[in-house]
């Protein structure tokens, strides 16, 4: 596609179900991150996922956070046992690397409440 | 201390009025990014710089990499500018981004 897809836009669970958040990027960009905006909060990093190497999930909150991303492409967040600190926008986005330095794409975003 | 800080935190203007929101960052970078980011959520990239000066139609960004500062000037501002603009940097090596708590806009008709 011409942007980074997010999927769904937005998603209302109830506490203590799991869900998944699906973010497909930019063909040919090699990376990918997750980042989340907290109500009156700054947008802070989650996970960053680079071409074939191990990903780096310094930014994740806690162990029920876990993304994954298949064949390069699309990457899946997932929270279990979600709590209502959990509500927040996660925005997806994508990256390339060329001779002119590299440039960024964000998605839409995903509008998680939890009730 | 954040190490992305941002000024204004609101700023309310009215129509047609020139516009400056600052950033200034603590750490070495090897880009800075200005985000705007409209009710709902959804972020666009402005602009990316690592040097000088960038302009796009009625915004301008500038950098000054010794005195770590930056500024997104908005010329002749109009309503539909009214968002969130956030700076947000990439320092050294790390690709993922370092953010400003964003700078509230309003453009008054």
């Amino acid at each position: 596609g011409a942007g980074v897809s997010q999927s769904p836009s937005n998603k209302v669970t109830e506490k203590g179900k799991d869900v998944e958040l699906r973010c497909d990027p930019i063909s040919g960009h090699t990376a990918l991150y997750w980042y989340r905006q907290s109500l009156g909060q700054g947008l802070e990093f989650l996970i960053y996922f680079q071409g074939n190497s191990a990903p780096d999930k310094s930014g994740l909150p806690s162990d029920r956070f876990s993304a994954e991303r298949t064949g390069g492409s699309v990457s899946t967040l997932t929270i279990q046992r979600t709590q209502q600190e959990d509500s927040a926008v996660y925005l997806c986005a994508s990256s390339w690397t060329g001779k002119m330095g590299y440039g960024y794409t964000f998605g839409s975003g995903t509008r998680l409440t939890v009730v | 201390k954040n190490e992305v800080e941002q000024s204004p935190q609101n700023l309310t203007a009215q129509e047609g009025e020139f516009i400056t929101i600052n950033c200034s960052y603590s750490v070495g970078i090897s880009a800075l990014h200005w985000l705007q980011q409209h009710p709902g959520g959804g972020i666009v990239s402005l602009f990316m710089l690592s040097s000088g000066k960038k302009k796009h139609g009625r915004l301008i960004a500038t950098i000054n990499i010794q005195e770590k500062h930056s500024s997104l000037h908005i010329t002749a501002s109009h309503p539909r500018d009214s968002a969130v603009y956030i700076c947000a940097v990439g320092a050294g090596s790390a690709r993922q981004l370092t953010f400003g708590s964003g700078t509230q806009l309003t453009v008054l008709p």
